[in-house]
């Protein structure tokens, strides 16, 4: 199993629709989960922390389920503004961070 | 606040030639460290500090040096350019190492011919 696995997409979605992502780690004391967005040619920006109880901010909701190993994006009444890659973050111990090669995501008019 | 930065955006190099790619941060962050970005991978960590004066290597260290000497500053040194060392470069500076938000700076593109 890999580290950190996320489905690449892309997610082609219509304007206004919800889109959910998932993300899977492989090492169960992990310790700190992010989903962060980075647009083409930019850097990383940090969209959301995923607590264990869950989060949400306005339209974006991360929610961590250690059972199963698995962390989920869940975006709510996409814009056009949303399109970008999304990219998720585990933190495996201090000194060990793990990227996922990143969902890209499209909005369509 | 500049946040991070880095120096220069852009950069060619000939196989066995050396550079130092520069990265700065103004926020007082204790943590920093270097990522390379390639197509179809995640970011990978290459080397890592937690203060200054301390640095330890990440998941791709070969072929890169890096010191802090400042808690401002944290160069990555490419000691003999390969071509599989083409690749876009991030610095990143956190508070609480990976606990926390890492700030990224706008990245180098490298490519080494």
């Amino acid at each position: 199993r890999k580290e950190v696995e996320q489905d690449p997409g892309p997610f082609n979605v219509p304007e206004g629709a919800t889109v959910a992502f998932n993300c899977t780690y492989s090492n169960s004391a992990s310790q700190s989960f992010f989903w962060y967005r980075q647009d083409c040619r930019k850097e990383p920006k940090l969209l959301m922390s995923v607590y264990s109880s869950g989060n949400e901010d306005g339209r974006f909701t991360a929610q961590l389920n250690r059972a199963s190993q698995y962390i989920s994006l869940l975006i709510r009444d996409s814009k056009l503004s949303d399109s970008a890659t999304y990219l998720c973050v585990v933190n495996m111990r201090d000194d060990k961070i793990i990227f996922g090669k990143g969902t890209r995501l499209h909005i369509l008019p | 606040n500049a946040g991070v930065t880095q120096t220069p955006k852009f950069q060619v190099l000939k196989t066995g030639q050396s550079m130092t790619l520069q990265c700065a941060q103004d926020m007082n962050h204790e943590y920093m460290s270097w990522y390379r970005q390639d197509p179809g991978m995640g970011l990978r960590l290459i080397h890592y500090s937690v203060g200054a004066g301390i640095t330890d290597q990440g998941e791709v260290p070969n072929g890169y040096n890096v010191s802090r000497s400042t808690t401002e500053d944290f160069p990555l040194r490419l000691l003999s350019a390969a071509p599989s060392q083409t690749s876009v470069y991030f610095c990143a500076s956190s508070t609480g190492q990976f606990h926390n938000e890492q700030f990224f700076g706008p990245g180098t593109r490298l490519t080494v011919l």
